[in-house]
């Protein structure tokens, strides 16, 4: 069991440019989740994968924002045109079912200049 | 009202006190529920996770439920610094995505 990974760590970009974050789950976890966390809040819920399949998007998930998971395995977060309200930590967890613990990855961090 | 609210911090304990952490959480269909502990910095991790009303312990952690209530806490005992940390609750609704509390930042001085 080697983890949630995430890639990169820290992303810095400039307003306006597209931006791709990936996370590889747990080998066994066919759930994925996507959440982001801005300073001094709890993790709030962007989208989650069973398998393949892109069961739940939340209305923070504006159309800049895309997640895949082609072949059920890893999973790619892409934001186009960053806006500086998009600076945050971006984090992935995943979990074996629906109402197993969810473990999570390190994190992307992103800020926008 | 909040979907999860955990009582306002910050709090502060001594070294082998009791620290003691709540959540409210207004969806009565819930029916599994989590607690995480967060370092500045660093990414949430589990600590404790309770799907039945009633008490559950793990070492030093002790998680409760109440689902009549609709109230989940966490105790800590034995406090140790290295317990500092941001606890976060949070709560499964529909067997999918977790709904988090804002956290309730602990901090245990010597």
């Amino acid at each position: 069991d080697t983890g949630v990974s995430q890639d990169p760590r820290h992303k810095i970009t400039k307003r306006g440019q597209n931006v791709t974050f990936r996370c590889d789950p747990i080998s066994e976890h066919n759930r994925l989740y996507w959440y982001r966390q801005t300073l001094g809040q709890g993790p709030e819920f962007l989208t989650y994968f069973q398998n393949e399949a892109q069961l739940e998007k939340s209305r923070l998930l504006s159309d800049r924002f895309s997640a895949e998971r082609p072949k059920g395995s890893f999973s790619t977060l892409e934001i186009q045109r960053t806006e500086q309200g998009d600076s945050a930590m971006y984090l992935c967890a995943s979990s074996s079912d629906g109402d197993q613990p969810q473990h999570f990855g390190d994190g992307t961090r992103l800020s926008i200049l | 009202q909040k979907e999860v609210e955990q009582n306002s911090g910050p709090l502060s304990v001594p070294e082998g006190a009791i620290a003691s952490l709540n959540c409210t959480y207004s969806d009565r269909g819930s029916q599994s529920f989590f607690w995480y502990r967060q370092y500045s910095g660093k990414s949430p991790e589990l600590i404790m996770s309770i799907y039945s009303n009633g008490d559950k312990e793990d070492g030093r952690f002790t998680a409760q439920l109440n689902k009549a209530s609709q109230y989940v806490s966490l105790l800590i005992r034995d406090s140790q610094p290295s317990d500092s940390a941001t606890y976060l609750c949070a709560v499964n609704p529909s067997y999918g995505k977790l709904t988090f509390g804002q956290g309730t930042i602990l901090t245990v001085h010597p």
